[in-house]
Parts: structure tokens; sequence; C-alpha cells
């Protein structure tokens, strides 16, 4: 079985700052891991996800999470906050690579980004 | 890039009748297509995978007889929620994805459903 914990339902950073969203997962076997992004009456969209090799991934929008299978995290970071990244943070896991494979996700972050 | 829409984008009906969401993938043709139940400041739960011209395999504790599933075409797959209740209330989401698309899954905004 396989289980997403995401730290803290609302973050609110100044336009900017730093934005760190916490991930931790559970998982019986290797785990592939990814990042959603959902704003308002929009579906969910894929920021990175982690699958093999380079533990500290790269994905859209200036932002990148980075494997850690020590502490069996995958916290998703972006340097420099903007206004247009205030939207809802999903993290998934999975068993396979390919997103079309059974996604397990947490319960949502919501970022707030103020002036 | 790939769009996948979902009709209607809320509905409200009374305890009792059934009520049916579409999920359309519009501008490629999605082999599986998975939906999804999300409670408030909860996660989003699977609820079924289906494959086109097949019958979908649903999540465990999640009734097939009631919750019916049809992916007759590559870009349709609808939702029956069937004898609605209160309970059912929620927020359903639909994904699609095409192996030609990196097997990425693509997600639609979403049907609040609101049972009376």
């Amino acid at each position: 079985a396989q289980s997403v914990t995401q730290l803290g339902s609302h973050v609110s950073v100044s336009e900017g700052a730093l934005v760190l969203l916490r991930c931790n997962y559970s998982s019986s076997v290797p785990p592939y891991l990814f990042w959603y992004v959902q704003y308002p009456n929009q579906g969910l969209q894929l920021l990175l996800k982690y699958t093999t090799g380079a533990t500290l991934v790269k994905g859209i929008n200036g932002f990148e999470a980075e494997f850690k299978k020590s502490e069996t995290s995958f916290h998703l970071t972006k340097p420099s906050a903007h206004m247009s990244d205030a939207a809802e943070y999903f993290c998934a896991v999975s068993d396979r690579p390919g997103t079309a494979s059974k996604l397990t996700f947490g319960t949502g972050t919501r970022l707030q980004v103020t002036l | 890039g790939a769009v996948v829409s979902q009709h209607p984008s809320w509905v409200i009906c009374k305890s009792g009748t059934s009520v049916k969401i579409e999920c359309r993938s519009l501008d490629f043709q999605a082999t599986t297509m998975f939906w999804y139940r999300q409670f408030p400041k909860q996660s989003l739960m699977l609820m079924a995978t289906s494959n086109e011209g097949s019958k979908a395999t649903y999540e465990q504790g999640v009734e097939k007889d009631k919750f019916l599933i049809n992916h007759a075409s590559l870009t349709l797959s609808t939702l029956t929620v069937t004898s609605a209740h209160p309970e059912d209330s929620s927020f359903y989401i639909c994904s699609a994805s095409s192996p030609s698309g990196n097997n990425e899954q693509f997600f639609g905004p979403g049907t609040r459903l609101t049972v009376l």
C-alpha cells in the first residue's frame, strides 16, 4: 500500500519569497512521485515527476523537487514566488512510472501568495 | 496541449434520481480514463479505471452498481450515479491518458454534485 502526507493544508508566502511545500510518502516498493497543480475551476496539471535517475527534478514554472529516499520525502520548492503561483498543489505516488498507472494523492496544500 | 472536459461542471439533484457525468478528451484518443472523487479538504480518491471497450475496474469499496461507468469510445467516458443520496455529494474528477502522450494523465476540471 502507498500513502502520501502533505504537511500544511495552507501555506502563505510573500511574493518573491521561497516556496516550500512538503510531501512525505510511504511505499513498500520503489516509488514514483508526482506534483500536480490545480488552479480554480481547472483540472490538475502535472508540474513534475520523479521516476528514476537524478533525484533533483525540475518542472514547469520554475518549480523543482528533490527525492530523498532516506527521509521518504519529495518536497516542492520554488526560489521566488509569483502571484500566479497561487493554487492548490497535490503530491502523488505510484508504484509504476507512467502517470497512467494508479495514483495515490495527498490531501493538497493551498498556496497563497501575498504582496 | 491535451484537453479533457467534463460536463456538467455542477449539478444539483433530488435524492433518488440518477445523474450522468461526461468526460471527454478533446484532442486525443484516450485508451484509459480514470474517475476520482474528492471530498472537501481531502485527497482525490480513485474510484475506477476504465479502458475503451471493456468493463471498468473498480477500487475496493466502490459500488459498481451505484457508480456506472461506460467508456464506449476513445474520447468519451461517462459516470452515472444511480439513485443518488446526499452522501454521494462530492466533487467528481476524471482523467484520461494515451500511450502516445507518455502515459501522462490529463485531468478534467471536475463536476460538483449536490444531492438534496
